[in-house]
């Protein structure tokens, strides 16, 4: 059973709109999360983070929100940039620890020029 | 600050050998996870090492096996290899096993194949 889905294997958007990834959870305990970003033969890169206790978090270009009552967050970029294009993953962990992350299988974005 | 470092990049076993993986974390993190990642899916979670002690497992058979060191370089072991354990393995690194310094460094992975 997974518990961390990413149900879009792939997205496409044009330089300059907004790209909006999708993850879903079903462990309502998880209380901390995480997106990455990877680009091919690189480990994954923190991207940006959000606490349960907040429904919002924004970087720059990227902003997290997270819905608990769905069990839903979602990663919004804006503008998108070619130099996005790179798998993301989503992650859930437990009692703030990353480094037991229970991650989706990721969903590739493709930001065309 | 060098990043986090694996070795070997590329590795070839047959079933039934033993491997090890090794790891070099940034310098002061004190924290180390290990992660299996097969083709197309996520990076699962084997385990993580806090101070040279084990602080958590996944869903992985005791075949599985990982040692931290003093000098944040750290091991994974796996015997009796099985045709399924073809992945890429990634660690990761932090300063801390949780709370807001707990972003964690992974580095570029070792590809593990089994014939």
């Amino acid at each position: 059973d997974q518990q961390v889905k990413q149900n879009s294997p792939s997205l496409s958007v044009q330089e300059g709109r907004i790209s909006i990834l999708n993850c879903d959870y079903t462990n309502s305990m998880f209380d901390y999360f995480l997106w990455y970003k990877k680009y091919p033969a690189e480990g994954p890169t923190f991207l940006i983070s959000i606490s349960s206790i907040k429904d919002k978090n924004e970087d720059g270009r990227f902003t997290v929100f997270l819905n608990k009552s769905a069990k839903h967050l979602s990663l919004h970029i804006v503008p998108s940039q070619p130099g996005d294009s790179a798998v993301y993953f989503c992650a859930a962990s437990l009692n703030t620890n990353a480094g037991k992350s229970t991650f989706g299988d990721g969903t590739t974005l493709t930001v065309k020029p | 600050e060098t990043g986090v470092t694996q070795s070997p990049t590329h590795l070839i076993k047959t079933r039934g050998q033993q491997v090890t993986l090794r790891c070099s974390s940034q310098s002061g993190h004190n924290t180390v996870s290990w992660y299996q990642q097969a083709l197309g899916q996520g990076p699962q979670f084997i385990f993580q090492y806090y101070r040279e002690e084990e602080n958590g497992r996944g869903n992985f058979p005791p075949r599985f096996s990982g040692l931290q060191f003093p000098n944040y370089s750290s091991e994974l072991n796996v015997n009796a290899l099985e045709l399924d354990d073809s992945a890429l393995y990634l660690c990761a690194s932090s300063l801390a096993k949780g709370g807001p310094y707990n972003e964690q460094f992974f580095g570029p992975g070792t590809r593990l194949t089994v014939l």
